[in-house]
C-alpha cells in the first residue's frame, strides 16, 4: 500500500514568489493534516481536513497560506506571497480514525 | 505553559542501556497519546500508541499517567539504530484529531 506523498521534496523560492505543496494521503484516509516544522522548533499544526471539509485552519500562520483539498483526495497548500520566515519543512499526514496518522516525507521549503 | 513538554536531551547512551523519555501534557482532555521517532532529515514515524495500562512492544514500554499528564517512554538493550529524535505526540478528543507534537529528545546511542 503507498503512503502518503508530498511533491515537491524540496523547493527554492524567492521572496515574494508563489509555492504549491502537494499532498496524495493514504487511499481511504478521510483525515488529513498540514504540519510545519521550522528550524529548531516543535512539528506545528497547520490545519486538518475531514474529507474535502476544513474541520480545524487553526495553525494556519497568516491569509497568504491557503490550503484545498478539492474531491476529498488530494490536498494543496499555497503559500502566497511567500516571506522568509515561511522557511521550513511542511509535512501532510493521514489518519482513518483516531489512531496515530502516517506522515510524508516531508517538502523542505526555503525562501531565499 | 507548553501543550506537550519533554525532557529537552539530548540523551547518550552506550550500546546495552537503558533508557527513559518522559513527556508531560497541559491539556486534561486529552484522548490520545502516541510516541513516534524521527531520524534526521526523515519524517515522524508511529512508534507506538500509549495506553491507559502500559503497554510494551518488544524492547519499548510505554506507560501513561492521566491523573499527573504524564507520559513515558522506556528503552531498554538500546541499539544503534534506536539512535534518533523521539516525540511525544497527543490528541484532542472529540471529533477533532489534531495532533500536538512535543519538541522531542535526541538520543545518540554509542558503540
Amino acid at each position: 500500500e503507498a503512503g502518503v506523498t508530498q511533491f515537491p521534496s524540496h523547493s527554492v523560492i524567492e521572496k515574494g514568489q508563489t509555492v504549491t505543496l502537494r499532498c496524495d494521503p493514504i487511499s481511504g484516509h478521510d483525515n488529513l493534516y498540514w504540519y510545519r516544522r521550522v528550524m529548531g522548533k516543535e512539528i506545528k499544526f497547520l490545519l486538518h481536513f475531514v474529507k474535502e471539509s476544513k474541520q480545524d485552519e487553526s495553525g494556519m500562520p497568516n491569509n497568504r497560506f491557503l490550503a484545498e483539498r478539492t474531491g476529498g483526495t488530494y490536498s494543496t497548500l499555497k503559500v502566497q506571497p511567500a516571506e522568509l520566515e515561511d522557511s521550513g519543512v511542511y509535512f501532510c499526514a493521514s489518519s482513518q480514525n483516531a489512531g496515530g496518522a502516517f506522515f510524508g516525507q516531508g517538502t523542505r521549503l526555503t525562501v531565499v | 505553559r507548553k501543550e506537550v513538554e519533554q525532557d529537552p536531551g539530548p540523551f547518550n547512551v552506550p550500546e546495552g542501556a537503558t533508557v527513559a523519555f518522559n513527556c508531560t501534557y497541559s491539556n486534561s482532555a486529552s484522548q490520545s497519546f502516541f510516541w513516534y521517532r524521527q531520524d534526521c532529515r526523515k519524517e515522524p514515524k508511529l512508534l507506538m500508541s500509549v495506553y491507559s495500562s502500559g503497554n510494551e512492544d518488544g524492547r519499548f514500554t510505554a506507560q501513561l499517567n492521566r491523573a499527573s499528564q504524564y507520559i513515558s517512554l522506556l528503552i531498554r538493550d538500546s541499539k544503534l539504530s534506536d539512535s534518533a529524535t523521539y516525540l511525544c505526540v497527543v490528541r484532542s478528543g472529540g471529533s477533532n484529531y489534531k495532533l500536538t507534537f512535543g519538541k522531542g529528545t535526541l538520543l545518540t546511542v554509542n558503540p
